[in-house]
């Protein structure tokens, strides 16, 4: 149990679809993160939040569109994506991550078709 | 030059021995880094944090080298699930972490 739940783990989108990703962290962090994972990639920088507050847009494609309604969750609202979209979709959390790192979830892997 | 790098590998390591590999980082005022763990198609799992010159846990020795700006990572006695790729993470500009392609490992029986 990593304290960091994602849903859903799989996810099948056709790209006229409109469909989210959901991560909830259980750890008290006031900072949470998504990153993109291509396959043989480094993970990619996509939003970050502060205290419920975006503070970092990695200048991602507005067809991504995150949401943080409070500190302890995270949503990514997808549309009209692209196959080139397809990838894992972590999400991570942090108190204080110079010192204690990243805790991530088990991650959405998405398929574009 | 990149916030961190890391020759990819794979690293192919026969079962017992030892196999050590480095990343440099661009950011001469981190403090603090870390060597997180990632299995095929899994998310990152911190393996490691290192503050001063090194750190020791088991197996697994991390060695950090200011000057040149380095970190290692030795794993002795390599186990099949030793298996994976070790991320190096130094931290990166306002309170986040930069990670790097990372350095595949493959124990071989």
């Amino acid at each position: 149990e990593t304290g960091v739940t994602q849903t859903p783990r799989h996810l099948v989108m056709g790209m006229t679809n409109k469909k989210s990703l959901k991560c909830e962290q259980h750890l008290g962090h006031n900072a949470m993160y998504w990153y993109k994972q291509s396959a043989k990639k480094p993970l990619e920088l996509m939003f970050v939040y502060n205290f419920k507050e975006q503070t970092e847009n990695n200048s991602v494609p507005s067809r991504f569109s995150p949401e943080c309604p409070n500190s302890s969750h995270l949503f990514l609202h997808l549309h009209t994506l692209q196959p080139e979209d397809s990838a894992l979709y972590l999400c991570a959390s942090s108190q204080d991550p110079i010192n204690y790192g990243y805790t991530f979830g088990s991650g959405t892997r998405l398929t574009v078709v | 030059r990149k916030e961190v790098e890391q020759d990819p590998g794979p690293f192919n390591v026969p079962e017992g021995a030892t196999v050590a590999f480095n990343c440099t980082y661009s950011n001469s005022a981190s403090q603090s880094f870390f060597w997180y763990r990632q299995d095929c198609r899994k998310e990152p799992k911190l393996l490691m944090s290192v503050y001063s010159s090194g750190n020791e846990d088991g197996r697994f020795t991390a060695q950090l080298n200011r000057a040149s700006q380095y970190i290692s990572l030795l794993i002795r006695d390599s186990k099949l699930s030793d298996s994976a790729t070790y991320l190096c993470v130094p931290p990166y500009g306002n309170n986040r972490l930069a990670f790097g392609k990372g350095n595949q490992v493959v124990v071989i029986p």
